[in-house]
C-alpha cells in the first residue's frame, strides 16, 4: 500500500524557518517524482515544489529563493526547507507522488498545517 | 504558467448529471492528453479521479467521465449522489515536467 506521511508543521513567526518531512512507503521511491502541494485556508491547490527522480527540482514563483526541496532515497524521504516564511505561506502542505511524465499526482499524504503568525 | 480556468461553482440534483469545465491553452490542455481531475472533500486530501483525460483509477465509479475538446477539458458526473459534493480541481501537464492547476470548482448536490 502506497503511503505518504507528512510531519514538521506548526506555528512559526514571520521570517522564521521550518522543515517539513514526507516519509514514503509502498513503492519504489527512487523511481518516482515527489511534490509538495499547498492549500491556504479557503483557497485552491498550489503546486509548490517538486523533486524529480533524477534529482532535478522545481519551485513555484511564490517560493523561489526561500524554499528548498530535497530527497533521501536511502530513507524514502522528501524534505521541504522553508526559510523567510511569510503570512501568505500559511497553508496545509501535502506531499504527493508525482508529477511523473504524465503530470499525475496519484497518491497524497494527509497534510501538515503550517501557520505563519506573530 | 497561468492557472487553468474553472468555473467557481456547479450544482445539480441527485440523479442528474453535471459537467465541470477546465480551460487552458495550446501549451497545456490543448497540447497534451495529460489532464487529470481531483476530488477533495472538506478537511481531506485530494483524490485522483481521472487521469490522461479519460482514464479512471481503480475504484473510481464510472459515473465520473472525462473528456477534452481543444483547450478545454471537462469532467462529467452522472447520477449525482450526495457524496459527490466536493471541490474538484483539474491539472494539465505543461511540458518540461511541469504541471498547471485549475482554481477549483465547488460542486453542490442540491
Amino acid at each position: 500500500e502506497v503511503q505518504l506521511v507528512e510531519s514538521g508543521g506548526g506555528l512559526i513567526q514571520p521570517g522564521g524557518s521550518l522543515r517539513l518531512s514526507c516519509a514514503a512507503s509502498g513503492f519504489s521511491f527512487s523511481d518516482n517524482d515527489v511534490s509538495w502541494v499547498r492549500q491556504a485556508p479557503g483557497k485552491g491547490l498550489e503546486w509548490v515544489s517538486a523533486i524529480y527522480r533524477g534529482g532535478r527540482t522545481y519551485n513555484g514563483d511564490s517560493v523561489k529563493g526561500r524554499f528548498t526541496i530535497s530527497r533521501d532515497n536511502s530513507r524514502s524521504m522528501v524534505f521541504l526547507q522553508m526559510n523567510s516564511l511569510r503570512a501568505e505561506d500559511t497553508a496545509v502542505y501535502y506531499c504527493a507522488r508525482g508529477p511523473g511524465l504524465r503530470g499525475i499526482f496519484d497518491y497524497w499524504g494527509q497534510g501538515t498545517l503550517v501557520t505563519v503568525s506573530s | 504558467q497561468s492557472a487553468l480556468t474553472q468555473t467557481p461553482s456547479a450544482s445539480g440534483s441527485p440523479g442528474q448529471s453535471v459537467t465541470i469545465s477546465c480551460t487552458g491553452t495550446s501549451s497545456d490542455v490543448g497540447g497534451y492528453n495529460y489532464v487529470s481531475w481531483y476530488q477533495q472533500h472538506p478537511g481531506k486530501a485530494p483524490k485522483l479521479m481521472i487521469y490522461e483525460v479519460t482514464k479512471r483509477p481503480s475504484g473510481v465509479p464510472d459515473r465520473f467521465a472525462g473528456s477534452k475538446s481543444g483547450n478545454t477539458a471537462s469532467l462529467t458526473v452522472s447520477g449525482l449522489q450526495a457524496e459527490d459534493e466536493a471541490d474538484y480541481y483539474c491539472t494539465s501537464y505543461a511540458g518540461g515536467g511541469s504541471v498547471v492547476f485549475g482554481g477549483g470548482t465547488k460542486l453542490t448536490v442540491l
